[in-house]
Order: structure tokens, then sequence, then C-alpha cells
């Protein structure tokens, strides 16, 4: 089975730019989340996804920060403008149920560097 | 305010010795708790958990303990093996308030030969 897949695994970018992440949940996964981790701190939580609905987006840093998941497949995290506290490590995880004592599996990360 | 800490930034273990990585917490309404393993340039892959009504938690090497009146958790790996050697993170969910997870900083965890 395979596992979270992530898309660009590294993106450098100049400040201003526009900059679209992508996640490939595990299959049959209805929940989808987002995490970064900046400068070597702790993985912070960005948003939740139930399917194609945002259940949680209360970690989203500001407006520059755009996710979705129409079809409630994949799910892309879109920066616009991208600033220079945006370079981190992106991550995606997925979870089946999302019930009490979920696992979430993670994804490689998309390492973003905003220059 | 950092609700979940791992106040040992790197642990050093003789291979075959044991290796106890340790995480505390502030909010008593975590009901949840993973330890995560991560290698470099990779994502974090899920190691084991515990749920709160519970204190302790053994798959194979790896034992998780919950003190939950401490507000303390530990990871033991019995024993270690040089492959264990990567940063290891502690997470913890309130399941009444979504499914977010609050990580700690991390523990770099290097087991020697």
């Amino acid at each position: 089975e395979a596992g979270v897949t992530q898309f660009p695994s590294h993106s450098v970018i100049e400040k201003g730019q526009t900059v679209t992440l992508r996640c490939d949940p595990i299959s049959g996964h209805d929940n989808l989340y987002w995490y970064r981790r900046v400068m070597g701190k702790e993985i912070k939580f960005l948003l939740h996804f139930v399917k194609e609905s945002k259940q949680d987006e209360s970690g989203m840093p500001n407006n520059r920060f755009l996710a979705e998941r129409t079809g409630g497949t994949y799910s892309t995290l879109k920066v616009q403008p991208a600033e220079l506290e945006d370079s981190g490590v992106y991550f995606c995880a997925s979870s089946q149920w999302g019930g009490k004592a979920d696992t979430q599996y993670f994804g490689p990360g998309t390492r973003l560097t905003v220059l | 305010d950092q609700q979940v800490k791992q106040n040992s930034p790197s642990l050093s273990v003789q291979e075959g010795r044991i290796s106890i990585l340790n995480c505390d917490y502030t909010n008593s309404m975590f009901d949840y708790f993973l330890w995560y393993k991560k290698y470099p340039a990779e994502g974090p892959t899920f190691l084991i958990s515990i749920s709160s009504i519970k204190d302790k938690n053994e798959d194979g090497r790896f034992t998780v303990f919950l003190n939950k009146s401490a507000k303390h958790l530990s990871l033991h790996i019995v024993p270690s093996q040089p492959g264990d050697s990567a940063v290891y993170f502690c997470a913890a969910s309130d399941n009444n308030a979504g499914n977010m997870l609050t990580f700690g900083g991390g523990t770099r965890l290097m087991v020697k030969p």
C-alpha cells in the first residue's frame, strides 16, 4: 500500500511569488492534515480536512495560505504571496477514521525555501 | 506556550543498552499520545501510541509509559540498535477538541555501535 506522497520535495522561490504544494493521502483515508516545521522548531498543525470539508483550520497562520481538497482526494496548499518566514518543511498526514485514538501517517514533506 | 516539551535535545546510548526518551505535557485534556521517529529528509514515522486510560503499551523493543498525574510520558527502547538513531517526536491530542497533534521539539537519539 502506497504511503502519503507529497510534491515537490523541495521548492525554492523568491519573496512575493506563489507556490503550490500537493499532497496525496493514503488511499481510503478521509482525513487529511497539513503541518509545518519552521527553522528546526516543533512541528505545528495547520489544518484538517474530512473528505473535501475543512474540519479545523485553526493553525493556518494568515490569509496568504489557502488549502483545498476538491473531490476529497488529494489536497493542495497554496502560499500567495510567499514571505521569508514561510520557509520550512510542510508535512501532510492522513488518517482513516479521524476518531479517538486515530493514527496519522505522514508524508516525506516539502521543503520550502523563500529567498 | 509549548504544551508538549522534550527537554533533552539529544541522547547518546551504546548499542544493546536501554534508551529512555522523555516527554512532558501541560494540557490535562490530552488523552492520546504518540511517538514518531524521523530520519533526515523523511517524514515522521509512527512508532507507538498510548491512550490516557492506560499507563503502559508495549510493541516489541518499544514501550511507552504514561504517568498522568505527573503529565509525563517516556519511550523505552530495549535493546537499542544503531538503526534506531533518529529524531524522536512526542505528540499528543485532545480527541474532544479535534484531531490535531501537538508535537514536542524532538530528541535526537544516537546509538553507538
